[in-house]
């Protein structure tokens, strides 16, 4: 069992539609939670992070946090083309600690 | 402000020669990580530094990869005697603790390239 897991996509979305992005993670003990969001050939840029159970927004975005289900998930309303990338969902066991990160969710937003 | 800066970009080496990958943290970081991607795969956790320690480097290869984290000047990533199962893109990491939480930002990574 992989200890972050992402569905590898790709995630085909229409412009202004909503994209939600799962991730599971296999440690109980993980307390940190972070989206990042890759574009091809590029660095892994900080989309939100999330500590607690529960929902937390950020303009468009929104991440979900279910520690009893070991589930995380990131909401992107009103999609845009130009949120086509990989989403990469990262998990942290301390407040200062290695991220392990999922393989990441290609989404892609058509016309 | 300068974000986290990787140095440099692209590198290429032939097969049996060192690689050396700087990276320098955000102004007041004071945490470096380094992970790897390989082509067609997630990113793997290398190694965790503090200024002059390590603190994690359950992730680093036993032989031919070493880190430093210097008092002055940047994080080194040292790969001696590259193979080409070396080649994959670098990136470095940096951050700080602020009311017991820690968030990391990347830097544009090296993508090394052993032929």
């Amino acid at each position: 069992q992989k200890e972050v897991e992402q569905n590898s996509g790709p995630l085909s979305v229409p412009e202004g539609a909503i994209a939600s992005l799962n991730c599971t993670y296999s440690d109980r003990g993980s307390q940190s939670f972070f989206w990042y969001r890759q574009y091809s050939g590029k660095s892994p840029e900080l989309i939100m992070f999330i500590y607690s159970n529960g929902d937390k927004e950020d303009g468009r975005f929104t991440a979900q946090l279910n520690k009893a289900s070991q589930y995380v998930s990131l909401l992107i309303r009103d999609s845009q083309p130009s949120d086509s990338a990989t989403y990469l969902c990262a998990v942290g066991t301390g407040t200062a600690s290695k991220l392990t990160f999922g393989t990441g969710t290609r989404l892609q937003v058509t016309l | 402000n300068a974000g986290v800066m990787q140095n440099p970009r692209h590198l290429v080496r032939r097969r049996g020669q060192e690689a050396r990958l700087r990276c320098s943290p955000m102004k007041g970081h004071s945490h470096v990580y380094w992970y790897r991607q390989l082509p067609e795969e997630g990113l793997k956790f290398m190694v965790y530094l503090q200024k002059e320690n390590i603190i994690d480097e359950s992730g680093m290869p036993k032989e031919r990869f070493s880190a430093e984290f210097p008092k002055e000047g940047p994080s080194i990533l040292r790969i001696q005697q590259v193979v080409r199962g070396d080649s994959a893109a670098y990136f470095c990491a940096s951050s700080f603790l602020a009311g017991g939480q820690e968030t990391q930002y990347f830097g544009p990574g090296t993508r090394l390239l052993v032929l």
